[in-house]
């Protein structure tokens, strides 16, 4: 089945700074990633998504590529903000629509 | 617009008696439904998944069953709850085959002592 794995597990950073976080697939399949936002005692908020039919997608300070041939996919947060502490989840579309996420990654921003 | 809720927002049970948490959707019809369990500090692993009224799929053997009773009602349930059981549980809803996007309820942060 669908294999989602996600890199790094925690990330700090500067305010200001940027932040990547990566995720890699094993599914070639898959054609949807969405990226989920999820605040502490929260419910996770989808972000922002990419369709395997494009390669880049932007929306404000926060960006995803894919890149099908190596099953990669990655978020990308320029400038970023004390507000944007949360852990953040990648994840995969697989069969009946079902989401393979990663195990997140926690991203501090510091002031 | 579409909306989902889920009850109860908290709960403390007991080892070995049962559970019941509900989820329902408004403003859309014949979605797709999903129940996850999130441990604490970790990831979302699915549970169940529905496409339709009475048609149930379950992701991993555990202790829990799923079903649904109307189009737009998902009921999670136990006959014993073990301490493992405990962890926030998180439904979401789907369109549907053309439309990948899922959203996430509020969700039930269960404890079992």
């Amino acid at each position: 089945g669908e294999n989602v794995e996600q890199h790094p597990s925690t990330l700090s950073v500067q305010e200001g700074d940027s932040a990547v976080i990566k995720c890699t697939y094993s599914d070639s399949a898959s054609n949807y990633f969405p990226w989920y936002k999820q605040e502490l005692g929260k419910r996770p908020q989808l972000i922002i998504d990419i369709r395997s039919n494009v390669g880049e997608k932007k929306d404000q300070r926060i960006a995803v590529t894919l890149n099908k041939t190596a099953k990669h996919f990655s978020l990308h947060i320029t400038e970023t903000q004390p507000e944007d502490s949360a852990v953040y989840f990648c994840a995969a579309i697989g069969g009946y629509n079902k989401l393979i996420f990663g195990a997140g990654t926690r991203l501090a921003v510091h002031p | 617009s579409q909306t989902i809720h889920q009850w109860p927002a908290t709960l403390v049970q007991p080892v070995g008696s049962p559970l019941s948490l509900e989820c329902t959707v408004e403003g859309t019809s014949n979605p797709n439904l999903y129940w996850y369990r999130q441990a604490a500090g970790r990831g979302l692993q699915l549970l169940f998944y529905s496409v339709g009224i009475g048609q149930i799929s379950s992701e991993v053997p555990q202790n829990l069953s799923a079903s649904r009773p109307q189009d737009r009602q998902f009921i999670l349930s136990s006959k014993k709850l073990l301490l493992s059981d405990s962890g926030f549980y998180l439904c979401a809803w789907g369109q549907g085959f053309s439309y990948n996007e899922q959203f996430f309820g509020p969700g039930t942060r269960l404890t079992v002592l």
